[in-house]
């Protein structure tokens, strides 16, 4: 089945530096990924969703990426700030079924 | 924006004794999720449920788990008898019908603990 390996597993930048986390899967069937955001205490709350269709997409202060011949999904926050400190997990579906398939997380720090 | 209400957020409880997990979704939602994250690990689908019944679940649902939503009130995740193994955090989400590309939204999570 659907494998999804997310890195770094932990990330610290400083204030007004890019953070880059990557998602990388395996089943060619994917074609529905999300991000989503945990802070700590509190639900996920998702980013972005992304259709097999698009390539890149820019959301308030962070893009998405999606490399389907690298199976490959990232999130660049850009200008990161410290409200963007929190977990940020990927999640990937195939076409056909309701079951996100989850990355592993990625805890991210926001040092001033 | 909408929101998804779990109850409790911690419980702690003895193996072997049952427990009922509480969600209370989002009101016009349809479908109903519950997934499963065991401390610094990733989180894992374990069911989804719509129309009264189990859509879709995972081996990680084992036969001392079920799921129900009595007469449209809280969705529920009971697991008799507990294992040491299910001690982690539960998340429910709840979204509209009509496919994966709707959003689900999450709860808070319960965190269970089986001594």
């Amino acid at each position: 089945g659907e494998q999804v390996e997310q890195r770094p597993p932990h990330l610290s930048v400083r204030e007004g530096d890019s953070a880059f986390i990557t998602c990388t899967y395996t089943d060619p069937n994917s074609y529905y990924f999300f991000w989503y955001k945990q802070e700590p205490g509190a639900s996920l709350q998702l980013l972005m969703k992304v259709f097999s269709s698009t390539e890149i997409n820019e959301g308030q202060g962070f893009t998405v990426l999606l490399n389907k011949k690298d199976k490959r999904l990232s999130l660049n926050l850009t200008a990161a700030h410290p409200g963007d400190s929190a977990a940020y997990f990927c999640a990937v579906s195939a076409y056909s079924n309701y079951q996100l398939i989850w990355g592993s997380g990625t805890k991210l720090i926001i040092k001033p | 924006g909408p929101k998804v209400l779990q109850i409790p957020s911690h419980q702690i409880i003895d193996m072997g004794q049952m427990v009922t997990l509480n969600c209370d979704p989002v009101s016009n939602h349809l479908y109903f999720y519950w997934y499963k994250q065991i401390l610094g690990q990733q989180m894992e689908f374990l069911v989804n449920f719509y129309n009264g019944k189990v859509m879709e679940k995972s081996k990680l649902f084992k036969d001392q788990f079920s799921v129900e939503r009595p007469d449209g009130s809280y969705f529920t995740l009971k697991i008799q008898p507990t294992a040491l193994e299910d001690s982690a955090v539960y998340f429910c989400a709840s979204s509209l019908p009509g496919g994966i590309s709707y959003e689900q939204y999450f709860g808070p999570g319960t965190r269970l603990t089986v001594l």
